[in-house]
């Protein structure tokens, strides 16, 4: 059981440069959610889906798009990269979009935008 | 300003030492719940607490969360070397659909 898995682990782009955050979970959790870490200030929630098909916008969504076209899959999209977006990005599922649920985490991705 | 202020933000002890971290929130939250981060790898649960003044032990953890539902701490009795981590609280608000807010954390070292 793999759980949660993210790629890539480390990436590097210059500003300007898009690029796709891959997220999978193999645990069939309806309910998938991006965060950033950046020191000091604790994971930031950026997009969540509770569900396939449906996507709403988090505490800083911009910049950033998402799409949940699978139980599975929950791609983290970067349209512009700008050095702002230099963190460490953590996807996370749960069970379901109820209250009190445990959320996974997969093991971060550490973007860096030069 | 943070929802969720977590203290203190660092800490230094050797093994065998107790210690209490604090999550402190002017808001009230339906659910608080404790993750403990390893360097590298995602935030891994420890605990929810959901009862104001409810108190869950862990091991040598104990996890009370206010009555109020505006606090919570953290107690570690006799500290081992694998407690060392970043121990991050998040708050849950009602209706929330596990949105948490969560603290910045407080970095445990645990020194032999």
């Amino acid at each position: 059981n793999a759980g949660v898995t993210q790629t890539p682990k480390f990436q590097v782009l210059k500003t300007g440069q898009s690029m796709t955050l891959q997220c999978a979970q193999d645990m069939n959790h309806e309910y998938m959610s991006w965060y950033r870490q950046d020191p000091g200030m604790g994971l930031r929630l950026i997009h969540y889906s509770v569900g396939a098909g449906i996507t709403d916008q988090g505490e800083v969504p911009n910049g950033y798009n998402v799409s949940r076209s699978t139980t599975e899959d929950f791609p983290l999209r970067l349209l512009s990269a700008a050095p702002s977006q230099t963190s460490v990005y953590f996807c996370a599922s749960s069970p379901t979009a109820g209250t009190h649920y445990e959320q996974y985490f997969g093991p971060g991705t550490r973007l860096t935008v030069t | 300003t943070q929802l969720l202020e977590q203290s203190p933000q660092f800490l230094s002890i050797q093994e065998g030492e107790n210690l209490t971290v604090y999550c402190n929130s002017s808001s009230v939250f339906s659910s608080l719940q404790w993750y403990r981060q390893e360097p590298g790898e995602g935030p891994v649960l420890l605990v929810t607490v959901v009862t104001g003044g409810e108190v869950k032990k862990l091991k040598r953890l104990t996890f009370q969360f206010g009555d109020a539902r505006k606090d919570s701490s953290l107690h570690i009795t006799a500290a081992q070397t694998g407690d060392t981590g970043l121990y991050l609280c998040a708050g849950e608000f009602s209706g929330g659909y596990n949105k948490l807010i969560f603290g910045a954390g407080t970095r445990l070292a645990v020194h032999p």
